[in-house]
């Protein structure tokens, strides 16, 4: 089953909002997981390490302000994209090591923004 | 972490062995080889890793040479379910959460 979990799955917004996405480990502690975005045909792109406690660390190129993460809990992080516009639409997907350095990925969250 | 080559896509018959090759020529003593695949509109599924052995669970076996500059994921007996994008990926421990997608290999299962 399913050990790091999204929700939502789906969502469509309006341009101009915001929207928040969600990551869980389920049944392990996670103090850092990872915010990835994946464009139509294309390979997953890092956007951000996302810590316990501190603050996120974003990779180059990608807008500290535009998305928000926070991981408040040993076993949740959200993905807040503010503002949002049609060229965010895209499909985000989290990850999260469980003991062994085993690194496992949650089902994704598509975004359409209208 | 070191770079991987793979081909872009391959096909295979239903039932038969897909192998898949990766090429990791700069890998170093300390980074781990990684498979995940991505079924369409899905998540990435987490295959096997390995460091220098020869690694098999109930869904594929790894293979990977002893210089380890390459290696190949063996899917002994294909489905159509395992129609999907395959990425292999080198890691060091210390960053192993942190994995870097190349372009991956999109295998075609056909009956």
């Amino acid at each position: 089953g399913a050990v790091v979990s999204q929700h939502p799955s789906w969502v469509i917004c309006k341009s101009g909002t915001s929207v928040k996405i969600e990551c869980r480990s389920l049944d392990f502690q996670a103090t850092t997981m990872f915010w990835y975005r994946q464009f139509p045909k294309q390979s997953l792109m890092l956007m951000a390490t996302s810590n316990e406690g501190s603050k996120a660390t974003y990779e180059q190129g990608v807008e500290k302000d535009k998305f928000l993460i926070n991981h408040a809990s040993l076993t949740l992080s959200t993905l807040t994209v503010t503002s949002a516009h049609p060229e965010d639409s895209s499909f985000y997907i989290c990850s999260a090591a469980r003991q062994g350095n085993t690194i496992y990925f949650g089902e994704g969250s598509w975004l359409t923004v209208v | 972490d070191a770079k991987t080559t793979q081909p872009p896509s391959m096909d295979c018959a239903e039932g038969r062995a897909a192998n898949l090759p990766c090429n990791h020529s700069t890998i170093s003593g300390n980074e781990y080889v990684y498979w995940y695949r991505q079924i369409h509109s899905q998540g990435p599924q987490y295959i096997i890793h390995g460091l220098k052995n020869n690694e098999t669970n109930e869904m594929a076996s790894l293979i990977i040479t002893e210089d380890r500059k390459s290696s190949t994921l063996i899917l002994p007996h294909a489905t159509l379910r395992d129609t999907a994008v395959y990425y292999c990926i080198v890691t060091d421990t210390g960053t192993a959460s942190k994995l870097t997608f190349g372009t991956g290999t999109r295998l075609q299962v056909t009956l």
